[in-house]
């Protein structure tokens, strides 16, 4: 059975905080880490797709690590603002098995307060 | 707008009904997928389809029965539900295979199921 656990299941911080939250996965057998944001009432949407050991991606104020030897990626959230409450999920894609079959995690739900 | 429809948008069904949700994608993309969120559990893997073939069957049970008749259009054919089958039903689509990009998914609004 593969886990994607993601901490903290949720987290409450003021306007202009940073904050980061973690998603670890299977260290073996890795092909991509996802990342996806969940607003209320719509869609999630993908942030980013992170592939190689020591990646780095940015989009805006937000960013993401990735380690791929240890099994966990970050993301960051610097000065959060309202529009970012949302909850984050990750989704794990392992080499070798079908490549569509993406394994989520329950996610972190971010309230960002004004 | 994420290019992925997704109908109806709520359900309410017995269990001796049967229903289908439709979704349809206007991305070009060669690959369609059928989610389950449940509360307080990760979203959950239902089937994919790659170029109009099910490649992905994650043990679900055969009351759950999808068909892709095009890249477009992807249906999930509902018989004899239970009430645990109530979730949000996500529909997604991804260019397919090609490389790690190709498998980001774009997500339909989903159907909210309840089975009565």
């Amino acid at each position: 059975i593969l886990n994607v656990e993601q901490s903290p299941q949720s987290l409450h911080v003021q306007e202009g905080d940073s904050t980061n939250f973690t998603c670890s996965f299977p260290s073996s057998n890795f092909y991509a880490l996802h990342w996806y944001r969940w607003e209320t009432a719509k869609s999630p949407e993908a942030l980013f797709v992170m592939t190689l050991n020591g990646d780095e991606k940015k989009k805006g104020r937000i960013s993401a690590t990735l380690n791929t030897k240890e099994g966990y990626s970050y993301l960051y959230i610097k000065g959060s603002q309202p529009e970012d409450s949302a909850t984050y999920l990750c989704a794990f894609i392992r080499d070798g098995g079908s490549q569509g079959n993406l394994i989520f995690g329950k996610g972190t739900k971010l309230s960002v307060k004004p | 707008e994420t290019g992925v429809t997704q109908t109806p948008r709520h359900l309410v069904m017995g269990m001796t009904n049967k229903k289908s949700l439709k979704c349809e994608q206007h991305l070009g993309h060669n690959a369609m997928y059928w989610y389950k969120q449940s509360a307080k559990k990760p979203l959950e893997l239902m089937f994919v389809y790659s170029l109009e073939e099910r490649v992905e069957n994650n043990s679900v049970p055969s009351r759950f029965s999808p068909e892709c008749p095009n890249s477009s259009h992807l249906f999930l054919h509902l018989h004899t539900l239970q009430p645990e089958d109530s979730a949000l039903y996500l529909c997604a689509s991804s260019q397919g295979s090609g490389g790690p990009d190709h498998y980001e998914q774009y997500f339909g609004p989903g159907t909210r199921l309840t089975v009565t």
